[in-house]
């Protein structure tokens, strides 16, 4: 099982709102799950990451929130502001395995923040 | 810092031609990917290379072709483009290892008419 699940596809929050989105994974043996944020005409780039030995971790006002039982993992997105508005993927792969070196990405959720 | 440079930016295709998509990166990396992004259906994997003189299926491998040809270079090939070719392709590459996360390049932006 190779798919990450990712919702909503899409997601509409106000100045200062928290944006949450969701991501769910099947493969057990993945150990690495990192978010990567997408502006219009840009390649995505990483914005935080987690292993499942760690249940959150923060970085400004971004938070992953880890839970390996349930094989779910999210994005908080603290006061967001306007500049946040993009596409977030979420994606899980292994850290060092050679034998299976795909990084499978979540479908993407657009993100506005408005005024 | 040049990270992973895709060439060209933007391209037409008519049904049947066939072009070769390029990629460099200047990092060192072992692993290379090629992606294609579609609307709603996020970035899918096509063609993967762990290392120097291997290569793998992603999930959509039909209709492409890919070379790694070097450690810093990984091509993308369509033989015979289609109108479901249509999209825009990303390249990245990443080390594996602690340090982990994926470049990307700007991307190809392919219409096939």
């Amino acid at each position: 099982q190779q798919q990450v699940k990712q919702s909503p596809q899409s997601l509409i929050v106000q100045k200062g709102g928290i944006s949450i989105i969701n991501c769910a994974y099947e493969n057990t043996a993945f150990d690495y799950f990192p978010w990567y944020q997408q502006f219009p005409g840009k390649g995505p780039a990483l914005l935080i990451a987690i292993r499942p030995d760690v249940s959150e971790k923060k970085e400004g006002r971004f938070t992953i929130s880890f839970n390996k039982s349930a094989k779910q993992f999210s994005l908080h997105i603290m006061d967001s502001q306007p500049g946040d508005s993009a596409t977030y993927f979420c994606a899980a792969h292994f850290l060092l395995k050679t034998s299976y070196d795909k990084v499978i990405f979540g479908p993407g959720t657009s993100l506005s923040v408005i005024p | 810092n040049a990270g992973v440079t895709q060439t060209p930016k933007f391209q037409v295709l008519k049904t049947g031609q066939s072009m070769t998509l390029q990629c460099a990166q200047d990092m060192n990396h072992n692993s290379m990917y090629w992606y294609r992004q579609d609307p709603g259906m996020g970035l899918r994997l096509i063609y993967y290379s762990a290392s120097e003189g291997t290569t793998d299926k992603g999930e959509v491998p039909n209709g492409y072709n890919v070379s790694r040809l070097n450690k810093r270079e990984f091509s993308l090939r369509l033989e015979s483009a289609a109108p479901s070719q249509t999209s825009v392709y990303f390249c990245a590459s990443r080390n594996r290892g602690l340090n982990t996360e994926a470049f990307f390049g700007q991307g190809t932006r392919l219409t096939v008419v």
